[in-house]
């Protein structure tokens, strides 16, 4: 069974410094994608990046990179000059498996980011 | 473009009633996704649909639930006999056919269950 783990409830960040929010997963497949997505206080799961398992650069989209370290199964995702629209619960998610039908993610529990002016 | 789109966005029931959810999801893609959002965690995994199949309900917490998208285009999630424990946000997401492409979430439906 595969498993997300994101140990930060939350955290407070000062407006313009970079911010890193931690993830770890768990799986035996070699085939895995890993996503962050975004949850302001309107409840909408915005989509931010994906690194799949066998991308041998991190991804970047934006002010957004992932650290993709395979051997220590983490995927953390960093926030370069976070900015006040940046509060928001932030959650890391990983679907398993190249199989066709087998595309639902497994999410974390979390992490409510509070940027500080 | 018009996203997913989901109704209502609030549901009250009384305990054991019957509730209807409706996505509406992004023109043009196959896959379409339920999944629970309770108070403080993340989603977690209901039942999936590529086209009209329904390929994965493995996470249906009990008969009571039951999801169906007749068409391949809107899908209804019906919970029977509503109880308590029934009370979270309900998220519909859909995607593009295939293992890598990002899905896109509706609003949801925060149903609270008295």
């Amino acid at each position: 069974a595969q498993k997300i783990t994101q140990t930060q409830p939350g955290m407070f960040v000062q407006e313009k410094e970079a911010v890193t929010l931690d993830c770890t997963y768990d799986t035996s497949d070699p085939s895995y994608g890993l996503f962050w997505y975004k949850q302001p206080s309107s409840g909408e799961m915005i989509f931010l990046i994906y690194q799949g398992s066998y991308d041998q650069q991190n991804a970047t989209e934006g002010r957004y990179s992932l650290n993709f370290q395979k051997a220590r199964k983490s995927a953390n995702l960093v926030i370069s000059a976070s900015q006040l629209g940046d509060s928001a619960m932030y959650f890391c998610a990983m679907r398993v498996g190249a199989n066709f039908g087998n595309e639902k993610l497994t999410f974390g529990t979390g992490t409510r980011l509070t940027i500080i002016p | 473009g018009a996203g997913v789109s989901q109704s209502p966005r609030y549901k009250v029931a009384k305990r054991g009633q019957d509730v209807a959810l409706r996505c509406d999801p992004i023109s043009g893609h196959v896959s379409l996704f339920w999944y629970q959002q309770a108070l403080g965690q993340g989603p977690e995994f209901l039942t999936y649909f590529q086209n009209e199949a329904q390929l994965d309900k493995s996470g249906l917490p009990s008969d009571r639930f039951f999801a169906e998208r007749p068409e391949g285009s809107v899908s209804t999630l019906k919970i029977q006999r509503t109880q308590q424990e029934d009370s979270a946000v309900y998220l519909c997401a859909s995607s593009l056919k295939g293992w890598a492409y990002e899905q896109y979430f509706g609003p949801g439906t925060r149903l609270t269950v008295t």
